[in-house]
């Protein structure tokens, strides 16, 4: 069983379209991330959300928003995508917030998003 | 602002020595560092970490070695293997600042057979 799920894996589309990447962890974990990998390959934290609740919200376009249903869920919706965009998304969950053993990241397997 | 530098981007061994990946941290409030590895067109997956209260953490052909002084840590590899090559970020964490885990750029490794 795979421990966090995202989908779609591989999405292509326009610019200032509106897409949304599904996120789901079966850990029982109650922190989840969404990382972003830019061409530079760096991996650098968007939102981390605990019990559903926004922990961080780096420096990024309000364009990103993201929604927590529940503890389990954590979703990217994208608005009036731009070229810039373009990257590999990384969802990821820790048991909880802290660091140490216990709070180790667990990341998807990745959602590469290309803008044209 | 880079906290934390993977300075070589990519690394070639031959199988069955030593392959030793560094990685330098500029921020005195990091208590957590983390390797991980990642296969093309997966997501990383974590392969060993250590507190910053040792200097010292060994699981099987892995081992990463702590300097707080230099603010510099370093993964062993020995014996590498093949299915070793993969990209390796480095990444530290702090009890601060909203407990962000910050990653390195990676170091590709190449492990020749």
């Amino acid at each position: 069983d795979t421990a966090v799920s995202q989908t779609p894996k591989y999405l292509v589309t326009q610019m200032g379209n509106d897409k949304s990447i599904k996120c789901e962890q079966n850990l029982g974990h109650d922190t989840m991330y969404w990382y972003k990998q830019d061409s530079k390959k760096f991996l650098k934290i968007m939102f981390s959300y605990n019990n559903k609740e926004l922990i961080i919200n780096e420096t990024v376009p309000n364009r990103f928003s993201p929604k927590s249903p529940d503890k389990a869920h954590l979703n990217l919706h994208i608005n009036s995508l731009e070229l810039g965009d373009s990257a590999v998304y990384f969802c990821a969950s820790s048991a909880s917030l802290g660091t140490g053993i216990g709070n180790t990241i667990y990341f998807g397997e990745g959602s590469w998003l290309t803008v044209v | 602002d880079q906290q934390v530098k993977q300075n070589s981007p990519s690394l070639s061994v031959q199988e069955g020595r030593i392959s030793i990946l560094n990685c330098d941290y500029t921020n005195s409030m990091f208590d957590y560092f983390l390797w991980y590895k990642k296969y093309p067109a997966e997501g990383p997956t974590f392969l060993i970490s250590i507190s910053s209260i040792k200097d010292k953490n060994e699981d099987g052909r892995f081992t990463v070695f702590l300097n707080k002084s230099a603010k510099h840590l370093s993964l062993h590899i020995v014996p590498s293997q093949p299915g070793d090559s993969a990209v390796y970020f480095c990444a530290a964490s702090a009890n601060t600042g909203g407990f962000k885990t910050i990653f390195g750029a990676g170091t590709r490794l190449f492990v020749k057979a």
